[in-house]
């Protein structure tokens, strides 16, 4: 079973950090794209970031460029986002997606984690 | 960017009926388009991919068509557990050219 367990939102202050991790299991995750998918309270889906499987290739959302940084650990099945200099408009459940054969399509979600950005 | 507008933004349904849930690109996308299934508190389910792709484990009440601009959700048969949100996708690589519809609403009557 293909599982995806996000992990290290909470409350901070404007300007500060937050590390998420996203642990993966059931599937071989060196094989595959990942990606970090946002949706503020109450809102829609944003992409935000996406991490090739050898690491090589990384993208992000503008919003975020700069800021943020995607990184993975294949040996540890792992995805991480380091969120710096976060803003209110960041606040958002941060969901980890596994990318379906490189094509951008979000076949496996995980449950999400929270991050809060406000003083 | 190549928004997508959903429509409508909410509706509500029976069980047993046809639903249909259309998705509007700017500019022609070919079949590169997903649907989600969003429950409250939930992450979203992949249902369909490339416009017309059944995702392994789906219902087959479940159906996607269009290309180009024009996409449609349908759900024959409508059970109570479909309410939710739905969202269209369009997939895209490099991944920046990946957007979301607004979202359609769908509450069971």
């Amino acid at each position: 079973e293909v599982r995806l367990v996000e992990s290290g939102g909470g409350l901070v202050k404007p300007g500060g950090s937050l590390s998420l991790s996203c642990v993966a299991s059931g599937f071989t995750f060196r094989t595959y794209d990942m990606n970090w998918v946002r949706q503020a309270p109450g809102k829609g889906l944003e992409w935000v970031s996406s991490i090739s499987s050898d690491a090589y290739d990384v993208y992000y959302i503008d919003s975020v460029k700069g800021r943020f940084t995607i990184s993975r650990d294949n040996a540890k099945n792992s995805l991480f986002l380091q969120m710096d200099s976060l803003r209110a408009e960041d606040t958002a459940v941060y969901y980890c997606a596994r990318d379906y054969r490189g094509s951008t399509t979000f076949d496996y979600w995980g449950q999400g984690t929270l991050v809060t950005v406000s003083s | 960017d190549i928004p997508l507008t959903q429509s409508p933004s909410s509706l509500s349904a029976s069980v047993g009926d046809r639903v249909t849930i259309h998705c509007r690109a700017s500019h022609s996308i070919d079949t590169y388009l997903n649907w989600y299934q969003q429950k409250p508190g939930k992450a979203p389910k992949l249902l369909i991919y490339a416009a017309s792709g059944l995702q392994s484990g789906v219902p087959s009440r479940f159906s996607g068509s269009g290309s180009g601009t024009d996409f449609t959700l349908t759900i024959t048969s409508l059970q109570p557990e479909d309410f939710g949100t739905y969202y269209c996708q369009r997939s895209f690589s490099p991944p920046q050219g990946v957007t979301f519809g607004q979202g359609t609403r769908l509450e069971i009557k």
